[in-house]
C-alpha cells in the first residue's frame, strides 16, 4: 500500500529552527509538495520537490532524498503565525496525490 | 471573485437529504477537485475533472456524484447524506490535471449529517 508518514504535533519556539519530517511508501515518485494549512482554512501551497536535494525559500526550506523516501520542510526564524499544521503530499506513477495526515505546529513565545 | 469560491460554507443535514455542495472558479483552470479531509486522515479524493466535459472517480466516490458543464464550476452532490460523510470538504483547481503544479484550494464547506 502506499503511505506517507508524517509526525502528528509538533512544538517549537518563537524565533526558533523547527524540521518537520515526512517519509513516504509509494508507488513510484514524480515529486513532492509542502503546503501550509492553517485551522479552519484552506490548505496553500508552500514547495514543490522533484530532484534531490534543498529548496530555499525565504524562512523556509525543503529537503528531498528520492533513495530515503524521504523529505523535510525546515522554518527558520519561526514566528507566530507559523502556528499551522504542514500538509506533505507525493505524487506517485500514476501521477495520483497521495497526503499525509499533517503536522500540527504549535509556536510558543 | 478572487479564487475558488465554495458554499456553502457550513451546513447541518438531516441524514437521507440530498445536498449539492458549489464550487466556482475564476482562474480558467482545466483540472477541478473534491476532497474530504477528516481529522487524523490525509485529504482525500472524491471525484476530479481533467477538463470540461470530463469527470473521474477518486479513492472515495461511493454517495458522491460531480458533474462538469463548464470551466468554472464543479458541483459536488451527496444524493443520499449519511452520517459517515461529515467531514469538511475542499474544492481545488490546478491549471492541467496532472498535479503538476500547485492545487489551489477554497475556503471548505463543513458538512455535518445527523
Amino acid at each position: 500500500g502506499q503511505n506517507i508518514d508524517q509526525p502528528t504535533e509538533m512544538t517549537a519556539t518563537e524565533g526558533a529552527i523547527v524540521q518537520i519530517n515526512c517519509t513516504y511508501q509509494t508507488s513510484g515518485f514524480n515529486g513532492l509538495f509542502w503546503y501550509q494549512q492553517h485551522a479552519g482554512e484552506a490548505p496553500t501551497f508552500l514547495s514543490y520537490n522533484v530532484l534531490d536535494g534543498l529548496e530555499e525559500k525565504g524562512r523556509f526550506s525543503s529537503f528531498l532524498s528520492r533513495s530515503k523516501g524521504y523529505s523535510y520542510l525546515l522554518l527558520k526564524e519561526l514566528q507566530m503565525k507559523d502556528s499551522a499544521s504542514y500538509l506533505c503530499a507525493v505524487k506517485d506513477s500514476n501521477y495520483q496525490l497521495i497526503w499525509g495526515a499533517g503536522t500540527k505546529l504549535i509556536i510558543k513565545p | 471573485i478572487a479564487g475558488i469560491t465554495q458554499a456553502p460554507t457550513s451546513q447541518i443535514l438531516a441524514a437521507g437529504r440530498r445536498m449539492t455542495l458549489r464550487c466556482t472558479q475564476d482562474m480558467r483552470h482545466n483540472a477541478m477537485y473534491w476532497y474530504r479531509q477528516d481529522l487524523g486522515l490525509g485529504l482525500r479524493l472524491i471525484h476530479y475533472s481533467n477538463t470540461a466535459g470530463t469527470t473521474g472517480k477518486g479513492e472515495v466516490p461511493d454517495g458522491y456524484s460531480v458533474s462538469r458543464a463548464n470551466t468554472d464550476d464543479f458541483p459536488l452532490t451527496l444524493a443520499s447524506a449519511v452520517p459517515s460523510q461529515t467531514s469538511v470538504y475542499f474544492c481545488a483547481s490546478s491549471p492541467t490535471g496532472d498535479f503538476t503544479g500547485e492545487l489551489f484550494f477554497g475556503e471548505g464547506s463543513r458538512l455535518t449529517v445527523l
